[in-house]
């Protein structure tokens, strides 16, 4: 039972231009959803979080919208850099209980193209 | 100065042994934890860890073992290692309990295979 889903495996963008990944979740005691962003051969790295209580979020290029209702939320990234080419794992955080860890969707590979 | 820091990067080793991956954080944080990233890339919790509690997923086999000895540190023990063992585990750990807005911090990976 996938929790968080990631429906698209790979995206490819052309530079300068807005990188939007999706992501749907069916769990709805999660209270905060991160988004990281990983390379080959390194471990995820946290890009940006969004509470539940909100609707969005943006930290310089990344915003991340919620929708609550629809269980969805969205990573945007604009203007997209070739830096930006990796794996963006989308992950829900439970309240309370469990092991207090993430449950990470499968990731989208984003490539940017020049 | 890595912050979360996991030895070996890579580990090859037969079925049935018994093996240790370590962790470090240098990061001051209060919990950690260990991943798992399966074949079908799937990032799975398998155990959280602070001074006072071990929180363990329940789908984890009970050959493996986290250990710590310190708040920096968080060991990871496999016993009797069999085929399916082989993945990519991750170290990580986060400042408080929760993530929240911080989010938690990685480590590098220890690419296990078993053969």
């Amino acid at each position: 039972d996938q929790q968080v889903k990631q429906n698209s495996p790979s995206l490819s963008v052309q530079e300068g231009r807005i990188s939007i990944l999706n992501c749907d979740y069916t769990n709805s005691m999660f209270d905060y959803f991160l988004w990281y962003k990983k390379y080959p051969a390194e471990g995820p790295t946290f890009l940006i979080s969004i509470s539940s209580i909100k609707d969005k979020n943006e930290d310089g290029r990344f915003t991340v919208f919620l929708n609550k209702s629809a269980k969805h939320l969205s990573l945007h990234i604009v203007p997209s850099q070739p830096g930006d080419s990796a794996v963006y794992f989308c992950a829900g955080k439970e309240s309370g209980g469990g092991a207090d860890g993430l449950t990470f969707g499968k990731g989208t590979h984003l490539i940017i193209q020049p | 100065d890595t912050a979360v820091s996991q030895t070996p990067k890579y580990l090859v080793t037969q079925m049935g042994n018994d093996k240790s991956i370590k962790c470090e954080q240098n990061l001051g944080h209060d919990t950690m934890y260990w991943y798992k990233q399966d074949s079908k890339k799937f990032l799975k919790i398998m155990f959280s860890y602070n001074n006072k509690e071990l929180i363990i997923n329940e789908t984890v086999p009970n050959r493996f073992s986290p250990k710590s000895p310190d708040k920096a540190h968080l060991n990871l023990h496999i016993n009797s290692l069999e085929l399916g063992d082989s993945a990519v585990y991750f170290c990580a750990s986060s400042q408080a309990p929760w993530g929240g807005n911080y989010g938690y911090t990685f480590g590098s990976g220890t690419r296990l295979t078993v053969v």
